[in-house]
């Protein structure tokens, strides 16, 4: 089975430019989360959807962030503007309530550099 | 105040020899599951064991197993007969209560196993 399909795997881009991650979740998973990795922040919670209804975005950084779940194969996280400081790894992961840990299981996250 | 705490920022074992990663919590919610992840050098978040708040014993998975002191609040994962391919970044995550699937992260400890 194909696991958490993250696009691109490294973006480059320049400050002010908009940035669209894309993740799709593996199939039949009714959980999907947007995580972003920093050396200084460790790895922290941006928001999850649930059944493609978002349910927490408190991490959600600020307004030039924002994720949208349009059905439950497909996410978008994009970045408008994008500025240096949002350089990082972004990890997409999905669950599925009824698995017995409800673990979730991760892509292979985007590396964003912004310059 | 920190909801997951790793004091080890690395941590160094010969191979074959059992290594301890400690992982202490904080939470007023009786309900609350625990989580470690595995990430190797090329990045992706590998999920490697679980412990619940109401589990009576210790979680087990292969060689990976789960010191659970309830009391003490800790969750120390312990790798047992360590090979070169656990060489990688082990974090510790705790899910609170049953009206949220967000994962709190601590910062991570790195593991290196030595012939």
């Amino acid at each position: 089975d194909a696991g958490v399909i993250q696009s691109p795997r490294h973006e480059v881009t320049e400050m002010g430019q908009e940035v669209t991650l894309r993740c799709k979740p593996i199939s039949g998973h009714d959980y999907l989360f947007w995580y972003r990795q920093t050396m200084m922040r460790g790895l922290e919670l941006l928001i999850y959807f649930n059944n493609n209804v978002p349910i927490d975005d408190s991490g959600m950084p600020e307004d030039r962030f924002s994720a949208k779940m349009p059905n439950a194969s497909f996410s978008t996280l994009k970045i408008q503007p994008s500025e240096p400081r949002d350089s990082a790894v972004y990890f997409c992961a999905s669950s599925f309530w009824a698995t017995t840990y409800n673990e979730q299981f991760f892509g292979p996250g985007t590396r964003l550099t912004v310059l | 105040a920190q909801k997951i705490t790793q004091t080890q920022p690395g941590m160094f074992v010969q191979e074959k020899e059992a290594v301890t990663l400690d992982c202490t919590y904080d939470t007023s919610d009786p309900s609350y599951g625990l989580f470690w992840y595995k990430q190797p050098s090329s990045g992706e978040m590998i999920f490697l064991i679980y412990q619940g708040s109401y589990d009576q014993q210790n979680a087990t998975e292969g060689r990976y197993s789960l010191n659970f002191q309830k009391a003490r609040k800790s969750a120390n994962l312990v790798i047992s007969a360590s090979q070169l391919g656990d060489s990688a970044m082990y974090f510790c995550a705790m899910r609170e209560g049953y009206n949220t699937d967000k994962l709190i992260f601590g910062t991570g400890t790195r593991l290196q196993v030595f012939p």
